[in-house]
């Protein structure tokens, strides 16, 4: 079964631009969730999505928003970009039998660097 | 809230000694506890994991984790490294309901001295 895949793998944009991430979760997973990662504050949760719902969002500003597609398929986007965005971005899928916390595969990430 | 605390940011352990990454967590109930490995530029990779039962966890790659409810630990041990170890490792964890969402620990990076 194919991971849990996530393009560009490098993007570099300059400050006050948007960027738009895509990730495609492993078959037959419904939630995906979105991470951040960055030197100085480390990992930390973006927003999840679930039947294309936002089901629980992190302490990130309203410029970064997302969704998800009937196939699954998730975008997050960061809308006037500053320097502090630059980090990996990750994407995470899980099964979620509605079980509570699932085991989350995390894809190989987009860097985002801004000039 | 929950949280997870690393208390070493890096270790260096020589090839074929054994290892212990500590991690600690604050959660009101029992916890799902995750531990992840980075190689540099890569995603996570799933290590093992500890739902319920058993308190000793076996995971790949000949890593196991202990959870200890009284200290409120999930320590990451392997009793024998190799150079391929070295990279970075995050304690996770997850609520036992609601949305999919790790809190994360700073992280400890190792590194193998030949």
């Amino acid at each position: 079964k194919a991971g849990v895949t996530q393009t560009p793998r490098y993007l570099i944009k300059t400050r006050g631009q948007q960027v738009t991430l895509s990730c495609s979760p492993i078959s037959g997973h419904r939630s995906v969730s979105w991470y951040q990662q960055t030197p100085g504050q480390g990992l930390q949760f973006l927003f999840e999505y679930f039947s294309e719902t936002q089901r629980n969002k992190g302490n990130f500003p309203g410029r970064f928003s997302g969704r998800q597609f009937s196939n699954s398929r998730s975008e997050m986007n960061v809308s006037t970009l500053e320097l502090g965005d630059s980090a990996l971005y990750l994407c995470a899928s899980s099964l979620d039998a509605g079980r509570g916390a699932d085991t989350q595969y995390f894809g190989p990430g987009t860097r985002l660097t801004v000039l | 809230a929950q949280s997870v605390t690393q208390p070493d940011i890096h270790i260096t352990v020589s090839e074929g000694a054994s290892l212990e990454l500590r991690c600690n967590y604050s959660y009101g109930a029992t916890p799902y506890l995750f531990w992840y490995v980075q190689s540099p530029g890569q995603g996570l990779q799933l290590l093992l994991k500890y739902f319920s039962g058993d308190t000793l966890v076996q995971g790949i790659k000949g890593f196991e984790a202990e959870f200890k409810r009284s200290q409120s630990s999930f320590n990451l041990r392997k009793p024998s490294v190799h150079w391929s170890d070295a990279a970075e490792y995050f304690c996770a964890v997850g609520a036992i309901q609601g949305a999919q969402k790790l809190v994360f620990g700073q992280g400890t990076r190792l590194t193998i001295n030949p």
